[in-house]
């Protein structure tokens, strides 16, 4: 069962505009919620992550929106350019459960076009 | 210059063939991780391993084996019963089995 649900699985945006990726859950247990940025052919690299006990964190244009009630949050992606390109994971951490702690969504491949 | 590596980047494997992808880490993290990613199924987990010589089966673990003798080693041996072996092959680590994990540059495994 797939506890991370992410949408939408591809997005084209253009450069300049704002990149929204959405991620919902339903373990109440989970207390991180990391999102990891993938290019072609390499792993997965941490790009920003936010605990429940805020709504919104913030670093540079990558923005990160939480709704502990409606249990969802997405990443925002301001002024988006070409290098943005790449596939987004968000995932979600529970401490102690599930096998690793860590579960990830499906992944957005995300296109900027210039 | 701290981090994860994993040998080779591709890997060709030929019916019947056990093959065995590399990772290793110089980050001092005592948790490792294996996963798997195939295009459109995000990531599964294969095995998982929190200490020295002792590790877990994740969700996909059929066909694969693991060992872990050294805190900075975890390799993963795809085994002739995984029927379906063609994957880019993802290794991690974190501090502890909870805390953020960092991941390798991957393996991509093709079948001959």
């Amino acid at each position: 069962q797939q506890q991370v649900k992410q949408s939408p699985q591809s997005l084209i945006v253009q450069k300049g505009g704002i990149s929204i990726i959405n991620c919902a859950y339903e373990n109440t247990a989970f207390d991180y919620f990391p999102w990891y940025q993938q290019f072609p052919g390499k792993g997965p690299a941490l790009l920003i992550a936010i605990r429940p006990d805020v709504s919104e964190k913030k670093e540079g244009r990558f923005t990160i929106s939480f709704n502990k009630s409606a249990k969802q949050f997405s990443l925002h992606i301001m002024d988006s350019q070409p290098g943005d390109s790449a596939t987004y994971f968000c995932a979600a951490r529970s401490w102690g459960g599930g096998a690793d702690g860590l579960t990830f969504g499906k992944g957005t491949h995300l296109i900027i076009q210039p | 210059d701290g981090g994860i590596t994993q040998s080779p980047k591709y890997l060709f494997r030929k019916e019947g063939q056990n093959v065995t992808l590399s990772c290793e880490q110089n980050l001092n993290h005592d948790a490792m991780y294996w996963y798997r990613q195939d295009p459109g199924q995000g990531l599964r987990l294969i095995y998982y391993s929190q200490i020295v010589n002792d590790f877990q089966k994740g969700d996909i673990a059929e066909g694969y084996s693991v060992s872990r003798e050294k805190k900075e080693s975890f390799p993963l041996t795809v085994t002739s019963a995984q029927k379906n072996p063609t994957a880019f092959y993802l290794c991690a680590s974190s501090i502890g089995r909870t805390e953020t994990q960092y991941f390798g540059p991957g393996t991509r495994l093709l079948v001959l």
